[in-house]
């Protein structure tokens, strides 16, 4: 079974630019949740999505956004970019509903460079 | 003060060696506890996963959770070079419909 897909992979933007990055979840799986990864803060939850309706968000501004499809792929948008959005975003789907931890992949990440 | 930390190292040990990584938290309602390795250009993947206090062992690994005193440990025996990774710890208040909160990460190198 193929694991949480995503793309692109690398991405270079400017500031000022906006940004989407997908992922592809596990065949079979429903619930995405996307966090960022910074050397100076760690991972941080970002939002997460079930049958298309987000049921959490971290605490993010709001050009982060999101969204999921009818297929469980989900779609995160950053506008207006910013040098500190500089990151590794990192997509994990779980089957269940409610996310179970235990249950969660990761895929490899989109590592964004904002310059 | 953060909710979660963890010493980011660099942790380097010779092959064979007993590793012992660590976090510590402040918020007394987490009750899942997890381990995640991540290997350089991957995304996290989960080790070991406990819920409340005690210990869990899965091979070399073992996880331990104090809750009485917010400490949570990895101990990873016989470690090899493939062992060399950053390794996150993570906890959550329940198991669904919670985000989990991490720490930064240590970076371990197991010299051959």
């Amino acid at each position: 079974k193929a694991g949480v897909t995503q793309t692109p992979r690398y991405l270079i933007k400017t500031r000022g630019q906006q940004v989407t990055l997908s992922c592809s979840p596990i065949s079979g799986h429903r619930s995405v949740s996307w966090y960022q990864q910074t050397p100076g803060q760690g991972l941080q939850f970002l939002f997460e999505y079930f049958s298309e309706t987000q049921r959490n968000k971290g605490n993010f501004p709001g050009r982060f956004s999101g969204r999921q499809f009818s297929n469980s792929r989900s779609e995160m948008n950053v506008s207006t970019l910013e040098l500190g959005d500089s990151a590794l975003y990192l997509c994990a789907s779980s089957p269940k509903g409610r996310v179970n931890q235990e249950t969660q992949y990761f895929g490899p990440g989109t590592r964004l460079l904002v310059l | 003060q953060k909710e979660v930390e963890q010493d980011p190292g660099p942790l380097s040990v010779p092959e064979g060696a007993i590793v012992s990584l660590n976090c510590t938290y402040s918020n007394s309602a987490f009750q899942y506890f997890m381990w995640y390795r991540q290997y350089s250009r991957k995304g996290p993947e989960l080790l070991m996963y406990t819920y409340s206090s005690g210990n869990k062992e899965d091979g070399r690994f073992t996880a331990q959770v104090d809750k009485s005193s917010k400490y949570i440990s990895l101990f990873i025996r016989d470690s090899q070079p493939s062992d060399s990774a950053t390794y996150l710890c993570a906890m959550s208040r329940s198991s669904g419909n919670t985000p989990l909160v991490f720490g930064k990460g240590t970076r371990l190198s197991v010299i051959a």
